[in-house]
């Protein structure tokens, strides 16, 4: 199993909503990511999580807050969120290769619609 | 923090004939470099890489080359066919495990 399962595929909410984005993956990988993803635009890194804790938060708003409740599943909270959060959201994971960056496999992504 | 310039944003081919991509990143320490297909609808799907201690790699008609010294890495796609139309983005990763994507390039396949 290389997949990595986001839901739900298309979520439209208003600004004043609470929501969540999920992933989950069985390949045994121990780091997760979530990246953002504008129309026409490269996926930017937001969140990393290394075995089950979060290594790195690229200076994303509070309005976004991942959790990483085991080894496979990987969350994003959404709160108050704004128009232009409106984006193509991509949870990748991969192995934790010391002194190595190692492949990615990204999930289809949730599109998110703030109304 | 890193930066991937990436040429060019569009390219538009002959089915059969070769299309070239290329990248340039700023960070030395970089030290894996990822190419990823998306198509319409779905998430990048990763086609090839390199590491930083070897200067090609090639799978069937895909290859891609790492200039560490001019900081430059290309992909290469021989024989195009109309299915490999998508935005291929190229990254460039550290001991970290971050990516820095380039901001991709559209590779139209004209049958």
């Amino acid at each position: 199993d290389t997949e990595v399962t986001q839901t739900p595929k298309h979520l439209v909410m208003g600004m004043t909503n609470k929501k969540s984005l999920k992933c989950e993956q069985h390949m045994g990988h121990r780091a997760m990511y979530w990246y953002k993803q504008k129309a026409k635009k490269p996926p930017e890194l937001m969140f990393v999580y290394s075995y089950e804790k979060l290594s790195i938060n690229e200076s994303v708003p509070s309005r976004f807050s991942p959790e990483c409740p085991n080894s496979s599943l990987l969350n994003l909270h959404l709160h108050a969120l704004q128009p232009e959060d409106s984006a193509l959201y991509l949870c990748a994971s991969s192995q934790v290769r010391s002194g190595a960056s190692t492949e990615a496999f990204f999930g289809q992504g949730t599109r998110l619609t703030v109304v | 923090g890193e930066n991937v310039e990436q040429h060019p944003s569009t390219l538009s081919v002959q089915e059969g004939d070769s299309a070239v991509i290329k990248c340039t990143y700023s960070d030395s320490a970089s030290n894996y470099f990822p190419w990823y297909k998306q198509e319409l609808g779905k998430g990048p799907q990763l086609i090839i890489d390199i590491r930083s201690n070897v200067g090609e790699k090639k799978d069937q008609r895909i290859a891609v080359t790492l200039n560490k010294t001019a900081k430059h890495f290309s992909l290469h796609i021989t024989e195009t066919q109309p299915e490999d139309s998508a935005v291929y983005f190229c990254g460039s990763g550290t001991n970290a495990g971050k990516s820095t994507f380039g901001d991709g390039t559209t590779l139209t396949v004209k049958p």
